[in-house]
């Protein structure tokens, strides 16, 4: 089956422009986290949505939020750019909330570069 | 909040064993994961312990020290595939009853011929 699909692959955008990523899960997994990844702080968790709704929020600002539509998919919005929000953004996916391991699958990230 | 510290660069020869150590500090400790992650591609699930003491699975295997706070992942017979960054992951419960994952920064291992 096909795996966790991230939208775009890579993004360059301005300062103060927003964006958003989408992320489409594994068929049949209804939860998906967002983490930012960073050379210098690693992987971070942003937030995970099971049915539709934010079960569980990362420390990061408001400028930073997210859906997940009823198919599951789930997209994140970064308003307002900042040069510190360059990143990989990884969305993974499971079929229950709040799982991990082996259970959960990663895609490939969206880099994104702010300007 | 959570304090997870890992090496963050290690090399090793093809063929040897190397080791890689986690600590780290949780209030609501609930699981600890290993993650491998090629570059520019995505991390991918290598272990889990909840329990102290070790899980084997083939060349790599995991151990558990819950009073210290410590693990590690242990690599076998190195092949040059495994080349990677090594991302442990601790799983801590909060008082919400949601669980959250927080990563270690990652050990770039780099294996020579």
């Amino acid at each position: 089956k096909a795996g966790v699909t991230q939208t775009p692959r890579y993004l360059i955008k301005t300062r103060g422009q927003q964006v958003t990523l989408s992320c489409s899960p594994i068929s049949g997994h209804r939860s998906v986290s967002w983490y930012q990844q960073t050379p210098g702080q690693g992987l971070q968790f942003l937030f995970e949505y099971f049915s539709e709704t934010q079960r569980n929020k990362g420390n990061f600002p408001g400028r930073f939020s997210g859906r997940q539509f009823s198919n599951s998919r789930s997209e994140m919005n970064v308003s307002t750019l900042e040069l510190g929000d360059s990143a990989l953004y990884l969305c993974a996916s499971s079929p229950h909330e709040g799982t991990q391991g082996p259970e959960a699958f990663f895609g490939q990230g969206t880099r994104l570069t702010v300007v | 909040g959570q304090n997870i510290d890992q090496p963050t660069e290690m090399t090793a020869t093809e063929g040897a064993i190397v080791q890689i150590n986690c600590t780290y500090q949780t209030s609501g400790f609930n699981g600890l994961f290993w993650y491998q992650q090629h570059a520019g591609e995505a991390p991918t699930f290598l272990s889990y312990n909840v329990l102290d003491g070790l899980e084997e699975k083939g060349r790599f295997s995991s151990f558990l020290s819950r009073s210290k706070g410590y693990s590690y992942l242990l690599l076998k017979e190195l092949q040059m595939k495994d080349s990677a960054s090594y991302l442990c992951a601790v799983r801590d419960r909060r008082n919400s009853g949601y669980s959250t994952l927080t990563f270690g920064k990652g050990t770039m291992l780099l294996v020579s011929p």
